[in-house]
């Protein structure tokens, strides 16, 4: 089992609406996530953090249900320009050198 | 954006030569990382290193050894690269290993072995 999980998609929307994105994780003792967003042919570039129950950037919500081992991305009011690749990352907990696990991403298009 | 870059970004070779990539940092942080990124898998890291002098092995490093002989600089060389190397490498960095610490990358190199 990869120690972070991601539904692949593409999710294809209309500028906009409502997107979410799950994410699941299997360490349990990870306390600390983070979304990155990837454009094409580009860097991950990090979005969002999340330690606690959640975080909330503008059009932007990451949620964290530590009891179901989940992470989620919310993104309100969708526009053109957030048409990437949104990548999951949980820390490994037994490493002390700060060792991330990524997803392998969700792909979103948002369409005019 | 971070001061991260790499060296070459693009980069054609044949298999058996040995190739070298770099990455330049100017933020002086500790942690540097090297990945790489294929469809189907995601970023897979290679090695990290957490000082110089000091590296390990992440989960696919077979194939590849890593240099660090300066805080700025974290090499990365295929001693005989393979077409399966054919990849996007990426290199990171990281402060520290606190929660709200996380990795920065630079642009990325794409290395074709034919």
């Amino acid at each position: 089992r990869k120690e972070v999980e991601q539904d692949p998609g593409p999710f294809n929307v209309p500028e906009g609406a409502t997107v979410a994105f799950n994410c699941t994780y299997s360490n349990s003792a990870s306390q600390s996530f983070f979304w990155y967003r990837q454009d094409c042919r580009k860097e991950p570039k990090l979005l969002m953090s999340v330690y606690s129950s959640g975080n909330e950037d503008g059009r932007f919500t990451a949620q964290l249900n530590r009891a179901s081992q989940y992470i989620s991305l919310l993104i309100r009011d969708s526009k053109l320009s957030d048409s990437a690749t949104y990548l999951c990352v949980a820390p490994d907990r037994g490493s002390t050198l700060g060792r991330l696990y990524f997803g392998r991403g969700t792909q979103l298009t948002v369409w005019p | 954006d971070a001061g991260i870059t790499q060296s070459p970004r693009h980069k054609v070779t044949e298999t058996g030569t040995p190739v070298t990539l770099r990455c330049h940092q100017t933020e002086n942080h500790r942690y540097m990382y090297w990945y790489r990124q294929d469809p189907g898998h995601g970023l897979r890291l290679i090695h990290y290193s957490y000082g110089v002098k000091d590296t390990d092995k992440g989960e696919v490093s077979d194939g590849y050894s890593v240099s660090r002989s300066k805080t700025e600089d974290f090499l990365l060389t295929l001693e005989s690269a393979t077409s399966s190397q054919t990849s996007v490498y990426f290199c990171a960095i990281s402060e520290s290993l606190a929660l709200t610490d996380t990795q920065y990358f630079g642009p990325g190199t794409r290395l074709t072995v034919l």
